[in-house]
């Protein structure tokens, strides 16, 4: 049974560019996640994706969007990207109304 | 609102001793609490969660912890270290309704075991 997957796994932009991440949930799962780790930080809270719709939002600049498609995977995207970026995002997936959240490897994203 | 504090950023311990990371949580309702493992470069793995079960719960590779509600605390321990144990722990709350369950996590606290 495949877990959550993420791709890429690294990837570098310079200021101002946008970036496009992507999660696909584990299987059986109808819920994804995404969070935000800062260096040294824990995980923060971005967006909710659920039957393809943003269910809940964090404290994030409208910059950062996503989708949620008919297979439930999903991507992030941020627009134009800024130093404090650079981060490890984090995709989980759950069943809706399921209290716990598995975790994908993450992205990490360098911003220069 | 919630929140969560992790009482020691960095905690030290002997192979073979108690391992104590303290979690502290602040909720207006009935909460569910987590803690999630982090290794060097990867994701987050679930050791345990409490949901309104048995205030005790056990993990995997020999974690536990214990919910006080009086004390708003979720401590994880672990009666024995290993070397395998380094890595970094985070608290997470959430209180699912209606199937709205975002995690507000910890700073964390990284765990160094030495020999």
């Amino acid at each position: 049974d495949a877990g959550v997957t993420q791709s890429p796994t690294h990837l570098i932009k310079t200021r101002g560019q946008q970036v496009t991440l992507r999660c696909s949930p584990k299987s059986g799962h109808d819920t994804v996640s995404w969070y935000q780790q800062a260096l040294g930080q824990g995980p923060q809270f971005i967006f909710q994706y659920y039957e393809e719709e943003e269910r809940q939002r964090g404290n994030f600049p409208d910059r950062f969007s996503g989708l949620q498609f008919p297979n439930y995977s999903s991507e992030l995207n941020v627009n134009a990207l800024v130093l404090g970026d650079s981060a490890l995002y984090l995709c989980a997936s759950s069943s809706f109304d399921q209290e716990t959240q598995y975790f994908g490897p993450g992205t990490r994203l360098l911003v220069l | 609102a919630q929140s969560v504090t992790q009482l020691g950023s960095h905690v030290s311990v002997s192979e073979g001793a108690l391992v104590l990371l303290r979690c502290n949580y602040s909720s207006s309702v009935p909460p569910y609490l987590f803690w999630y493992v982090q290794y060097p470069n990867q994701g987050l793995q679930l050791l345990l969660k409490y949901t309104s079960a048995a205030t005790l719960v056990k993990g995997i590779n020999g974690f536990e912890a214990e919910f006080k509600k009086s004390e708003t605390s979720f401590h994880l321990t672990k009666p024995s270290a290993h070397m395998s144990d380094a890595a970094e722990y985070f608290c997470a709350v959430t209180t699912p309704l209606g199937g709205y369950n975002k995690l507000i996590f910890g700073a964390g606290t990284r765990l160094a075991v030495h020999p």
